[in-house]
């Protein structure tokens, strides 16, 4: 069945780059999505990349997606103590709807000064 | 505007007890989901709602049962609580299913059963 995996934890520099890497397994998969959970909250949708595109980038942020691989990373430049959160990489297929996103097991991020 | 929010934010039961969780949007969506959190897991979905007067059931749906009676509303029942329904409870809801209909989430409950 569909599948979407990540490392369950990262720690990084304050002013280093964070790289948060996910694998999915749905070949038919063409959305895919970084959404942010700070401590307390719900999921906040950071961005979203269709599957014909190798990259998007929004100022800090820069999403990579490898479709050969099944590979998706999300890069943050300049990882500043509010990025501390849980990121969760979600993929969904084009046939179906919303109530079919599947959603990874979320990185959490944890920076050093 | 409050967006999604979730009533209650904490709650303990008992082994059998029942309770209601209440979903509220003020954003005029017509889909609003339920899912689940779980330690080391992602998010699962329980069961979902495409507009008012409609409910259809998600990934892990058993033990719950939901109501849409108004749009803007989306209760989660528990009708015989469990143990292993202990998790963080989050809302969402969307404007529509297409790709790019951001789902909204709401700050979550978390459900503890003893």
């Amino acid at each position: 069945g569909e599948d979407v995996e990540q490392s369950l934890f990262l720690s990084v520099r304050e002013g280093d780059s964070s790289v948060i890497n996910c694998t999915y397994t749905d070949s038919s998969s063409t959305y895919l999505y970084w959404y942010k959970q700070e401590p307390g909250a719900g999921l906040q949708l950071l961005t979203y990349i269709f599957s014909n595109m190798d990259m998007k980038q929004d100022q800090r942020l820069t999403v990579l997606l490898n479709k050969k691989d099944k590979h998706l990373s999300l890069r943050i430049a300049d990882t500043q103590t509010g990025d501390s959160a849980i990121y969760f990489c979600a993929e969904r297929s084009a046939y179906s709807s919303a109530s079919k996103i599947i959603f990874g097991s979320g990185t959490r991020l944890s920076i050093r000064p | 505007n409050a967006g999604v929010t979730q009533t209650p934010k904490f709650r303990v039961l008992k082994t059998g007890q029942s309770m209601t969780l209440l979903c509220a949007q003020d954003m005029n969506h017509e889909y609003m989901y339920w899912y689940r959190q779980d330690p080391g897991m992602g998010l699962r979905l329980i069961h979902y709602s495409v507009g008012e007067g409609t409910t259809a059931k998600g990934e892990v749906p058993d033990g719950y049962n939901v109501s849409r009676l108004k749009k803007q509303n989306f209760l989660l029942g528990l009708e015989s609580a469990a143990p292993s329904q202990t998790s963080v409870y989050f809302c969402a809801s969307s404007f529509g299913s297409g790709s790019k209909d951001e789902q909204y989430f709401g700050p979550g409950t978390r459900l503890t059963v003893t």
